[in-house]
């Protein structure tokens, strides 16, 4: 597809489960990003990779957060033993290349933990 | 102190009348700056970029920044129904690894 694609949409998960977010983005854009927002709230920077590696996991709030782009592509985020507090709206976006803030934004995975 | 920092509005404008969006960036590094539009249940659009001290406009809309005062704004002129959406400010930080957003202002503009 032309854009930045994010599978599930939408994932239901209870306390303590594991969710896996996918990213697809566009074809390439060598830069990915993964963002969290919460509602009422500006997203929240979480990493960012440059290619295959993470040239900035700062935003990651603890070690429960991981994420992976194995062959500079397509990303995965993984959060395990999910909280209640890690309910929000994940959002991927990719550029060219980095140094750059022109993003361009996937339509989320709206992550609900029960 | 956030980074990036909005008025959260809502702001309220007769169609046809200049929106103003104010933004205030702590990080003195920072020097690109960038303006994204997100309507409501969908994700971010960029709309504009600003790089350097003044004014640079697109069709309806004009950015301004000011680095000494590190402050960037937006204007909207002849404001629209359809331009009423929550408007993202948001700056490069001084390693150029990451944009960093405000928590938005919310405009609404009335017909």
């Amino acid at each position: 597809g032309a854009g930045v694609s994010q599978t599930p949409s939408n994932k239901v998960t209870e306390k303590g489960k594991y969710v896996e977010l996918r990213c697809d983005p566009i074809s390439g854009h060598t830069a990915l990003y993964w963002y969290r927002q919460s509602l009422g709230q500006g997203p929240e920077f979480l990493i960012y990779f440059q290619g295959t590696g993470a040239a900035d996991d700062s935003g990651l709030p603890n070690d429960r957060f991981f994420a992976v782009r194995p062959e500079g592509s397509v990303s995965t985020l993984k959060i395990q033993r999910t909280e209640r507090g890690d309910s929000a709206v994940y959002l991927c976006a990719s550029s060219r290349g980095s140094g750059t803030g022109e993003l361009f934004f996937g339509e989320g995975s709206r992550l609900t933990v029960l | 102190q956030k980074e990036v920092e909005q008025n959260s509005g809502p702001l309220s404008v007769p169609e046809g009348a200049i929106a103003s969006l104010n933004c205030t960036y702590s990080d003195r590094g920072s020097q690109s700056f960038f303006w994204y539009r997100q309507y409501s249940g969908k994700s971010p659009e960029l709309i504009m970029s600003i790089y350097s001290n003044g004014d640079k406009e697109d069709g309806r809309f004009t950015a301004q920044l000011n680095k000494a005062s590190q402050y960037v704004s937006l204007l909207i002129r002849d404001s629209q129904p359809s331009d009423s959406a929550t408007y993202l400010c948001a700056a490069l930080n001084t390693g150029f690894q990451k944009l960093v957003f405000g928590t938005g202002t919310r405009l609404l503009v009335s017909p």
